[in-house]
């Protein structure tokens, strides 16, 4: 596509339910990256994906979260035993191999209720 | 650990003034600065990208220095229109390829 397109754009889950948001990368972009960003505050990097394996998944807050990319397109963020404190926007960002040039998504924005 | 700071956190200005965002970080080994562009509801927009060898990079009215002794980045805007109100953050690039941002500037240009 012609950007990283990222679904559901809303989501609202119960606290303690699991939930899955999906990241499309920019065709031909190797690197694929999830950030997340609370209200009035800067993105926080969660992980980074080169090809089908996590290069660095340092920021991921808590056994709670993780993620895939298993054919080293689209990428999957699974949020289990959801919290009233996971409530954020999601970003996913793609660019292309050795490229510090990023593009990001507009986002899913997650409620825990 | 890296720390970037925005201040301030909003400004409001008549159009067509030129102003002043400014970014400071606390670790100077960086491999790159970045100002991006965040409108409301939508993802981030890279404006500048300023490598760690270099000292500023232009695009059209906007201006990024980057002093990496002192820790600190400019984003110059001139001739401010109201299309430029938006969030404008900047993103330190380290050793490994995540970035580290700042809270952000929400700039609102009054027509």
């Amino acid at each position: 596509g012609a950007g990283v397109s990222q679904t559901p754009s809303n989501k609202v889950t119960e606290k303690g339910k699991y939930v899955e948001l999906r990241c499309d990368p920019i065709s031909g972009h190797t690197a694929l990256y999830w950030y997340r960003q609370s209200l009035g505050q800067g993105p926080e990097f969660l992980i980074y994906f080169q090809g089908t394996g996590a290069a660095d998944d340092s920021g991921l807050p808590n056994d709670r979260f993780f993620a895939v990319r298993p054919e080293g397109s689209v990428s999957t963020l699974k949020i289990q035993r959801t919290e009233r404190g996971d409530s954020a926007v999601y970003l996913c960002a793609s660019s292309l191999s050795g490229s510090d040039t990023i593009y990001f998504g507009e986002g899913s924005w997650l409620t825990v209720v | 650990k890296q720390e970037v700071t925005q201040i301030p956190a909003a400004l409001s200005v008549p159009e067509g003034e030129n102003l002043v965002l400014n970014c400071s970080f606390t670790d100077s080994a960086i491999y790159n600065l970045q100002w991006f562009r965040q409108d409301p509801g939508k993802g981030l927009t890279s404006l500048l990208l300023i490598q760690s060898s270099q000292r500023e990079q232009t695009s059209g009215r906007l201006n990024a220095s980057l002093d990496k002794s002192s820790g600190r980045s400019t984003l110059y805007i001139a001739a401010s229109q109201p299309g430029d109100s938006a969030t404008y953050l900047c993103a330190l690039g380290g050793s490994a390829r995540q970035l580290t941002f700042g809270s952000g500037t929400q700039l609102t240009v009054l027509p």
